[in-house]
């Protein structure tokens, strides 16, 4: 398995406070994302970084940020976490980011009350 | 943009019946395209990726995928379904363009339930 780490598992927040997940990779790879899964919508682009301090918006990245200040750890924020930012969070990571798959983590259950 | 479409949110099988799980995708040009299985409480797992180096795919766990160009199509395969298949499956294409590079873009997913 690739080794991917994200922290914490399962989590229960109150609306509006902050929430930071953590993903952790051992593989050096270059390219990081950061998923929510959602039923009936797959699973839709946070953001995603392409090296370190180099970032970008996927399709759903509003109320959400990130930072990549080390190659091994890509951190996703909920700035004022809301009831429809409850989800499954997802990292993942990708060597060359075209032909090379994505490996994912084993995911973040995070709820909003 | 690139986009896929999972014809089916959920299939349902017999044991030792045929899969099928069909996906077609939306590119400009030739793409990248995965399938991938999520097992309950599970991250994703790669069951096969097709790179322009040959049609047909073949993957893990005895699954298989046809490209077909011309039907824009990279529908998933077995010929014989096991209880163990029973999961969810994602097709899902690569973007080719700058800075966007690596960047999957997901169908919703189809649920394959398999009966005893």
């Amino acid at each position: 398995d690739a080794g991917i780490t994200q922290s914490p598992r399962h989590k229960v927040t109150e609306t509006g406070t902050p929430v930071t997940l953590r993903c952790h990779q051992t593989e050096n790879h270059r390219y990081m994302y950061w998923y929510r899964q959602d039923p009936g919508h797959g699973l839709r682009l946070i953001h995603y970084s392409y090296g370190v301090k180099d970032t970008d918006k996927g399709e759903v990245s509003d109320g959400y940020s990130v930072s990549r200040s080390k190659t091994e750890d890509f951190l996703l924020t909920l700035e004022s976490a809301t009831s429809s930012q409850t989800s499954v969070y997802f990292c993942a990571i990708s060597d060359s980011g075209k032909t090379t798959e994505a490996f994912f983590g084993q995911g973040t259950r995070l709820t909003v009350v | 943009a690139q986009s896929v479409t999972q014809l089916g949110s959920h299939v349902s099988v017999s044991e030792g019946a045929l899969v099928l799980l069909r996906c077609n995708y939306s590119s400009s040009v030739p793409p990248y395209l995965f399938w991938y299985v999520q097992y309950p409480n599970q991250g994703l797992q790669l069951l096969l990726k097709y790179t322009s180096a040959a049609t047909l795919v073949k993957g893990i766990n005895g699954f298989e995928a046809e490209f077909k160009k011309s039907e824009t199509s990279f529908h998933l395969t077995k010929p014989s379904a096991h209880m163990s298949d029973a999961a969810e499956y994602f097709c899902a294409v690569s973007s080719d363009r700058g800075s966007t590079l690596g960047r999957l873009y997901f169908g919703r997913g189809t649920q394959l339930t398999v009966w005893p």
